[in-house]
């Protein structure tokens, strides 16, 4: 079945840096590579999604990168601020779609230091 | 109106008690879940239901019961609690666009 590696499971920017979180998937027929913040105490929340025939995406100060042939996909924050501290969640929807399940990868706790 | 909601927010408990964690959702949508987060931030899936009928069942212990009374409606029943089921619930919502996720209910088994 379908499993997703994420790395960094830290990660520590000064405000107004970048930050980078990277995703590698083992199923090469998944399709649909969401993205999701989870702040303390809530819910994970969906920031920004790819689909498989598209390489890059971009909302604001946020973009993902995919590279199928690879089977990896990145989160990148730009100017990044301390409200962007929170866990980020990569996901993939694997190609056997089985009611929309999901498997996401280990989070990322991403700390911006003012 | 929240789109996902549940109760309660916090359940403290000691071993061996059943406990239910309810699930509501006004989204409109047929195909919910529950997840269970560790101690890790592990976001694992545990059931899917599509219109009150179970599609995933993740190996989960049977001392996990999901119930769906209607569409809008996944309630997590738990028998025999033990230390490890300690962990924070989440319940979620399939959309045309993606899983809607509920606040999380924290279960904490003594």
């Amino acid at each position: 079945g379908e499993n997703v590696e994420q790395h960094p499971s830290t990660l520590s920017v000064q405000e107004g840096d970048s930050a980078v979180i990277k995703c590698t998937y083992s199923d090469s027929a998944s399709n649909y590579f969401p993205w999701y913040k989870q702040e303390l105490g809530k819910g994970p929340q969906l920031i920004i999604d790819i689909r498989s025939n598209v390489g890059e995406k971009k909302d604001q100060r946020i973009a993902v990168t995919l590279n199928k042939t690879a089977k990896h996909f990145s989160l990148h924050i730009t100017e990044t601020q301390p409200e962007d501290s929170a866990v980020y969640f990569c996901a993939a929807l694997p190609g056997q779609n089985q009611g929309g399940k999901l498997i996401f990868g280990q989070g990322t706790e991403l700390s911006v230091k003012p | 109106d929240t789109a996902v909601s549940q109760t309660p927010k916090y359940l403290v408990t000691q071993m061996g008690n059943d406990k239910s964690i309810k699930c509501e959702q006004n989204l409109g949508h047929d195909t919910m879940y529950w997840y269970k987060q560790d101690s890790k931030k592990f976001l694992k899936i545990m059931f899917s239901y599509n219109n009150k009928e179970l599609i995933i069942n993740e190996t989960v212990p049977n001392r996990f019961s999901p119930k769906s009374p209607d569409k809008a409606h996944l309630n997590l029943h738990i028998n025999s609690l033990e230390l490890g089921d300690s962990a924070v619930y989440f319940c979620a919502v399939k959309t045309t666009r993606e899983q809607y996720f509920g606040p999380g209910t924290r279960l904490t088994v003594t």
